[in-house]
């Protein structure tokens, strides 16, 4: 059974970066694309990045200037960083497999499982 | 402002059906892009409910439909339960983000 834990500080200063590891069991992390989801408080779910194990990303447009997800084959983890944090970035954090067809770091497939996710909040 | 449009909410009593309509544009869902559902439970992370437009994952009751047409998707409930309260959010890809994409998200009530 695959399963997914996000771990990380809960608290992160306005400027600083934001660090998030997941780390991943029942499965080589080598054998799928995975992703990031957000969704801040109360409100809906925004797709961040995903990786493959070659190193192939993607990210979302609208945060590539301040993310780099990256992975750890040794730890069976991947992490992800975003900088220059600010409030809009208080979210929960969730990691996911991606199911379904991908290529050159796009997918086009679903997210089974999510990780329980990690609220992270963004405050001086 | 979501790619995917979703209604707010929706409500229905008991053993009622409801739907859940999820609209997209000739970039994602009209591009022939696969359509997923996923319900969320108050404090829990997402599950997938419905993936490939309309294909239950082992254990999904057969109460969850989904179908797709044109730049739309739906997600139907039959038989509505008090278990099935719960936020209900759709995911595609996108060719103009080269990414994927998620509606805003629907609450279900069940009165």
């Amino acid at each position: 059974q695959v399963q997914l834990q996000a771990s990380g500080p809960g608290l992160v200063k306005p400027s600083e970066t934001l660090s998030l590891t997941c780390t991943v069991s029942g499965v080589p992390i080598t054998n799928f694309y995975w992703g990031w989801i957000r969704q801040p408080p109360g409100k809906g779910l925004e797709w961040i990045a995903y990786i493959y194990y070659s190193e192939s990303t993607n990210y979302n447009p609208s945060l590539k200037s301040r993310v780099t997800i990256s992975v750890d084959t040794s730890k069976n983890q991947i992490s992800l960083n975003l900088s220059s944090v600010t409030a809009a970035d208080t979210a929960v954090y969730y990691c996911a497999r991606v199911l379904g067809y991908c290529s050159g770091g796009s997918c086009y497939g679903r997210f089974d499982p999510w990780g329980q996710g990690i609220l992270v909040s963004v405050s001086s | 402002q979501s790619v995917l449009t979703q209604p707010p909410s929706v409500s229905g009593a008991p053993g009622q059906r409801v739907t859940i309509s999820c609209t997209g544009s000739s970039s994602n869902i009209g591009a022939t892009y696969d359509v997923h559902w996923y319900q969320q439970l108050p404090g829990t992370a997402p599950q997938l409910l419905i993936y490939g437009n309309n294909i239950r994952p082992s254990g999904v009751p057969d109460r969850f439909s989904g179908s797709k047409s044109g730049t739309s998707a739906s997600l139907a409930i039959t038989g509505l339960q008090a278990e099935d309260e719960a936020d209900y959010y759709c995911q595609s890809y996108d060719t103009s983000l080269s990414g994927s994409v998620f509606g805003g998200g629907t609450k279900v009530t069940v009165l």
